[in-house]
């Protein structure tokens, strides 16, 4: 079936340092969501994307959605430790289609 | 609080046994949706229900069965016939279709016996 790639699976980084996840999809979506999971706990919706190019911000978290609308990134400026948990993107097209994760850990 | 409950959290099966995990909801969403989560590959669909007294499958429904009497509700049924059923299912709902926010529960652990 359509799958939606997503990397890296793991980062690393020390509390400060930057964090980007990147979606990338063969085909065309119609949007974007983007999820956070905690360790433990269940995913909790952040964001969607909608337009191409769109740019979204929240506080230190930034959105992109390629113009192509084939993928999408998530950067997170200066992490903390409460940035930790596993980022889902999950891309629509008849269904949703979840990327598999990049878990996120930060070092203080 | 609105949301949605799921039941049991951790559920263990025997080998040809089906299980029902239980999904409800008190939002008034029209949608909702049961996803499949193993390590390492995010979330697959099982099934989604866009009304009540209608569902679709979704990409990994082989072995599994729902029904969507009321807005509420719509469970879970894991059958026989599913050969690898140790997961972690997640349900969801939204406003309605596909692209509005997904919300989720707290999930049910599924082990086999």
């Amino acid at each position: 079936g359509q799958q939606v790639m997503q990397i890296p699976q793991y980062q690393h980084v020390q509390e400060g340092e930057d964090f980007t996840t990147y979606c990338n999809s063969s085909t065309t979506l119609s949007n974007i969501q983007w999820y956070k999971q905690r360790p433990g706990g269940h995913p909790v919706f952040l964001i969607q994307l909608v337009k191409s190019g769109e740019v979204k911000k929240q506080k230190r978290l930034t959105f992109q959605f390629g113009e192509a609308k084939k993928n999408s990134s998530l950067h997170i400026t200066a992490t903390q430790t409460t940035d930790v948990g596993t980022y889902f993107c999950a891309g629509l097209r008849n269904q949703f289609y979840f990327g598999t994760g990049t878990s996120l850990t930060v070092i203080p | 609080d609105g949301g949605i409950t799921q039941s049991p959290k951790y559920l263990f099966r025997k080998e040809g046994q089906n299980v029902t995990l239980s999904c409800e909801q008190n939002l008034n969403h029209d949608a909702m949706y049961w996803y499949r989560q193993d390590p390492g590959q995010g979330l697959r669909l099982i099934y989604y229900s866009q009304i009540v007294n209608d569902f679709q499958k979704g990409d990994i429904a082989e072995g599994y069965s729902v029904s969507r009497e009321k807005k509420e509700s719509f469970p879970l049924t894991v059958t026989s016939a599913q050969k690898n059923p140790t997961a972690f299912y997640l349900c969801a709902s939204s406003i309605y279709r596909f692209n509005q926010p997904q919300h989720f529960g707290d999930g049910t652990r599924l082990s086999i016996l």
